[in-house]
């Protein structure tokens, strides 16, 4: 299957500060990678989604950025805020309908 | 609002036993998938399916079948289980139509194998 790579796997900010969390790929045909957000014992969510005929997409305190040239995408969070802190995973599909994820990253905010 | 919902918080099975994870979800979607989760691994795709009998496999299908018999639910069977099968199992579900889709996630198992 495709191999996804996210980096860091564990991110601590203060309150206030950005965080950014990247993934890499190597399916050219990939073409939707979404985010998802999951909070300690619940289950994953969808926070924020790009397709790939659109280079950057901004909701509120979040963006996703994609490259695919580079073949990489980055999550981008403005302002963190505790209730930020949760593991976030990225992922990605092509056309077969089948979701590929990453290895997911732990991201503190401290007060 | 979709609810996907899965029959155990969690499940303590002996090795050997055949074990049954359940999924259901109530929004009519056409895709099902089961993954599980384990710590620095991400989500690993078990097996997914996009219609009634219909089933593929996804990175991980070694120890595992899957039934779905009706569009609503997808159930998950470890034919005879294992200690390295010991997982957070998480159900997922999407629509086809208009490309791709969110996936909504059930609230997961928590199985361990003795």
């Amino acid at each position: 299957g495709e191999n996804v790579e996210q980096h860091p796997s564990t991110l601590s900010v203060q309150e206030g500060d950005s965080a950014v969390i990247k993934c890499t790929y190597s399916d050219s045909a990939s073409n939707y990678f979404p985010w998802y957000k999951q909070e300690l014992g619940k289950r994953p969510q969808l926070i924020i989604d790009i397709r790939s005929n659109v280079g950057e997409k901004k909701d509120q305190r979040i963006a996703v950025t994609l490259n695919k040239t580079a073949k990489h995408f980055s999550l981008h969070i403005t302002e963190t805020q505790p209730e930020d802190s949760a593991v976030y995973f990225c992922a990605l599909a092509n056309t077969g309908n089948q979701f590929y994820f990453g290895t997911g990253t732990s991201l503190t905010v401290i007060p | 609002d979709v609810k996907v919902t899965q029959s155990s918080r969690y499940l303590v099975k002996r090795t050997g036993e055949k074990v049954f994870l359940e999924c259901v979800q109530d929004m009519d979607h056409e895709n099902m998938f089961w993954y599980r989760q384990d710590p620095g691994l991400g989500l690993r795709l078990i097996y997914f399916s996009y219609d009634v009998k219909m089933k593929e496999k996804g990175d991980i299908p070694e120890g595992y079948s899957v039934s779905r018999e009706k569009k609503e639910r997808f159930s998950l069977i470890l034919e005879s289980a294992s200690t390295n099968q010991t997982s957070m199992y998480l159900c997922a579900s999407s629509i086809i139509a208009g490309g791709y889709n969110e996936q909504f996630f059930g609230p997961g198992t928590r199985l361990t194998v003795l």
